[in-house]
Parts: C-alpha cells; sequence; structure tokens
C-alpha cells in the first residue's frame, strides 16, 4: 500500500509569485484535504476535494485554489504570494464516508516566501 | 464553530511516570475525535480515534461529553513517547471532513 506523496519538499518564493503544490493519495482513497501549519501552531483546513469537486472549505481567501484529478490526486495553487503564507503545507487523504472518516498525512512542503 | 483547545505548550516528565496530555473542544453536533501524533521527522500519524475505542502504544482516551474533554492518558512514560501531540475534531455528518487542530502539545520523556 502506498502512503500519501508531496511534491516537492521545499519551495522558495518572494512576494507577489504563484506557486503549485502537489498530493498523490494513498491508494484507494477518494478525497484530498488541504492544510497550512504555520510554525508552532496546529494544520489549518485550507479545503477538501472528493471526486473532483470542492467539497468543503476552511476561512482562507480565493487566492488559494485547488483541483483534484480522476486519479484522486490533487494540486493546492496559491496566487499573488504574501509573507504569511509561509507555512508546511500538509496534504491528506481519505475514504470519505459522510464524516468522520480517518485522515492519513503526507510528509507536507515547506514554503517559504521571501 | 469547531473550536479544539490544548492548554499545555510543553509536558515534561519522567519515564515511568503517568501522562495525560489535556485536550477541550467546542462542538454543538456529535463530534468524533482524534489523536494524532509527529514523531520527530516524521509525518502526522493517527494515534487513536475515540469512535474505534482502542489503546495503542499504552495511550487511552475517554470522550468526556459533559466536560467537552477527550484527553490523552498513559500509565507509564517511556522516552520513545517524546513527540508532539494533536487533539483534532471532525463533525460527523458534515458537507466535507474538515478536521479542526488544538494547537499541540509536545511531550518530553525524561530519563
Amino acid at each position: 500500500e502506498t502512503g500519501v506523496t508531496q511534491s516537492p519538499t521545499h519551495l522558495i518564493k518572494t512576494r507577489g509569485q504563484q506557486v503549485t503544490l502537489r498530493c498523490s493519495s494513498q491508494s484507494g482513497h477518494n478525497t484530498v484535504s488541504w492544510y497550512q501549519q504555520a510554525l508552532g501552531q496546529g494544520p489549518q483546513f485550507i479545503f477538501q476535494y472528493y471526486r473532483e469537486e470542492e467539497n468543503g472549505r476552511g476561512n482562507f481567501p480565493p487566492r488559494f485554489s485547488g483541483l483534484q484529478f480522476p486519479n484522486y490526486s490533487s494540486e493546492l495553487n496559491v496566487n499573488a504570494l504574501e509573507l504569511d503564507d509561509s507555512a508546511l503545507y500538509l496534504c491528506a487523504s481519505s475514504n470519505y464516508l459522510g464524516g468522520g472518516d480517518t485522515q492519513y498525512f503526507g510528509p507536507g512542503t515547506r514554503l517559504t516566501v521571501l | 464553530a469547531q473550536r479544539v483547545t490544548q492548554p499545555e505548550k510543553l509536558l515534561s516528565v519522567f519515564k515511568g511516570a503517568p501522562v495525560e496530555l489535556k485536550c477541550n473542544y467546542s462542538y454543538s453536533g456529535s463530534p468524533e475525535l482524534f489523536w494524532y501524533v509527529q514523531y520527530s521527522r516524521q509525518r502526522l500519524q493517527l494515534l487513536l480515534r475515540h469512535i474505534s475505542r482502542e489503546s495503542i502504544k499504552g495511550f487511552t482516551a475517554d470522550l468526556n461529553k459533559g466536560e467537552t474533554s477527550f484527553h490523552l492518558k498513559k500509565p507509564f512514560a517511556q522516552e520513545e513517547d517524546s513527540a508532539m501531540y494533536y487533539c483534532a475534531l471532525s463533525g460527523l455528518n458534515n458537507a466535507g471532513n474538515m478536521l479542526t487542530f488544538g494547537g499541540g502539545t509536545r511531550l518530553m520523556v525524561k530519563p
């Protein structure tokens, strides 16, 4: 069984640039969720994708957007990067059962915005 | 709105001592609660979830709906338990499956 993978591991961007982060879900999972984890804090929910549609969104501006592909892999796109976007971005996959299902996390992508 | 509070950022105990990591939550519906753990240089992984009622690595957690708590306990701490622990809540039957995390507690077990 292949676990959740994310790429790249680290990324450095400057303010105003755009970034795309990638996630491959665990085999057999149909749902991908994205979280932002700032230094010293718990992860914060950005959004979730189920069967290629957005299935819930946290308190993040529209410049955070995503996609899910037919193979259930996913992308997180962030436009007009700000310094506060510097964080660890976590992807989690699960088998959506209507709520309460266990989410399995990837290793994360560390984004630094200068 | 969902909210999870972990009041201690750092908990330091000696090997063999009992451990209790506190977690309080706020949620109007029927919550599903989780404990996730992150060992040094490893990914976030599930430790246990309320609904399965399992004991993992000697840890247990009881949901107390009256006190809205889900404290994590272990009777005898081991050095390998040193890690970052996160309590998380998922609302059952929500559209989406959002996990709301607490700020985390770093557990240090001293020899």
